[in-house]
This record gives structure tokens, sequence and C-alpha cells, in this order.
């Protein structure tokens, strides 16, 4: 069974701080891992597609990073923003499967 | 524009009562999904399908039922079997490989 976890569950920041959180997946059988933020009353969108150990991936004020090896993608905020607040969620997937972890619910105060 | 549309948005069903969701998409994916999602938790998937009348179980496949009779369309059956069916469900559809899914606005389902 596949055993992806995020943390923190949640997090409360303040308008402009810079924020991270993690992934953590299986370090066997990786083929590539997604993340995709999830605002209230709107369906989830793709931020990123991970493939490579080392992977850097950037989208404005977002990024992320891939380490295959150890199991883990950290996804960074530069400068948070209010619109920023949304459920960013991270899916592993391998040969045969794939998982979503449960989220980390984002909050950034103005 | 292509999108991938769920109906309806909410749903009520008595007990004992089987209810269909309906998943469209203009995508032109081969792959679909229905997830379903709890307060606290993730996305658990339900049933996938990678290609036209093909389906696989997912984690949590028991008293729900599927049919992938064309590439469009991918509903979901939420059956009497279903002893804790009130939940929030997404359906979402992909290219085959590690390509982003792409999400509907999903279905809330409630027990009268």
């Amino acid at each position: 069974i596949l055993n992806v976890e995020q943390s923190p569950q949640s997090l409360h920041v303040q308008e402009g701080d810079s924020t991270n959180f993690t992934c953590s997946f299986p370090s066997s059988n990786f083929y590539a891992l997604h993340w995709y933020r999830w605002e209230t009353a709107k369906s989830p969108e793709a931020l990123f597609v991970m493939t490579l150990n080392g992977d850097e991936k950037k989208k404005g004020r977002i990024s992320a990073t891939l380490n295959t090896k150890e199991g883990y993608s950290y996804l960074y905020i530069k400068g948070s923003q209010p619109e920023d607040s949304a459920t960013y969620l991270c899916a592993f997937i391998d040969n045969n499967d794939m998982r979503f972890g449960a989220g980390t619910r984002l909050t950034v105060k103005p | 524009d292509g999108g991938i549309t769920q109906s309806p948005k909410y749903l009520f069903r008595k007990e004992g009562q089987n209810v269909t969701l309906s998943c469209e998409q203009n995508l032109n994916h081969d792959a679909m999904y229905w997830y379903r999602q709890d307060p606290g938790q993730g996305l658990r998937l339900i049933y996938y399908s990678q290609i036209v009348n093909d389906f696989q179980k997912g984690d949590i496949a028991e008293g729900y039922s599927v049919s992938r009779e064309k590439k469009e369309s991918f509903p979901l059956t939420v059956t009497s079997a279903q002893k804790n069916p009130t939940a929030f469900y997404l359906c979402a559809s992909s290219h085959q490989g590690a390509q982003p899914q792409h999400f509907g606005d999903g279905t809330r389902l409630s027990i009268l």
C-alpha cells in the first residue's frame, strides 16, 4: 500500500511570509509526482509534474523540488498572498498506482 | 472550451436507493477517475478507467459501480450497498502516463 504523507496538515501565515510544506512518499518504483492547488469552491488544478530526481519547477512565486532517493518533495511559496490560500495536494505515481496525500491547508492572513 | 463536467452539483438520496453521478469530458483524454473526499481526508480512488470498455477498482470500490461505454463519459453509480455514501465526489481525466489530471467541480451527495 502506498503511503503518501503531507505535512503540516494546516498552516496559517501572514501576508508576505514565505512558507514551505512537505510531501513524503515511498522511495521505490517512483514514476512521477504531481502538485495540485485546490481553492475553496473550485476544482483542483495542477501546479507541477515532477519526474526526475533533483527536479526543480517554478511558477511565479511558487516552486517545488524533488528528491526521489529519500522520498520527499517540498513546495515553497515566496511572499504569500491571500489568494494563495488553498489546499495543496501532492499525488505520488508509481508503476501501477497513484495516491494522493491528505493535503496541506494554507491560510494567508492579510 | 475543453473541460470536464460533473452533474448534478448536489444530490440527495433516500436510503436504499441507487443514484448515478455523471462525468463528461471533451479533452480527448483516455483515462478517467472517480474519487471520494471525506472531511479531513485526502482523495480516495473509487474506480478508474484507462480505455473505453475497461475499468479497474480503486481502494474503496465496494458499493459503487461504473461503466465506460464512451471515451467521453464515465458515470458512477452509488448503490444501496454503499453504507456511508455521504461525501464529496470528484471526477478527473488525463492523458496516459505521468500527465496531470483535470478535475470536475464535484458532486456533493447527501442521504435524506
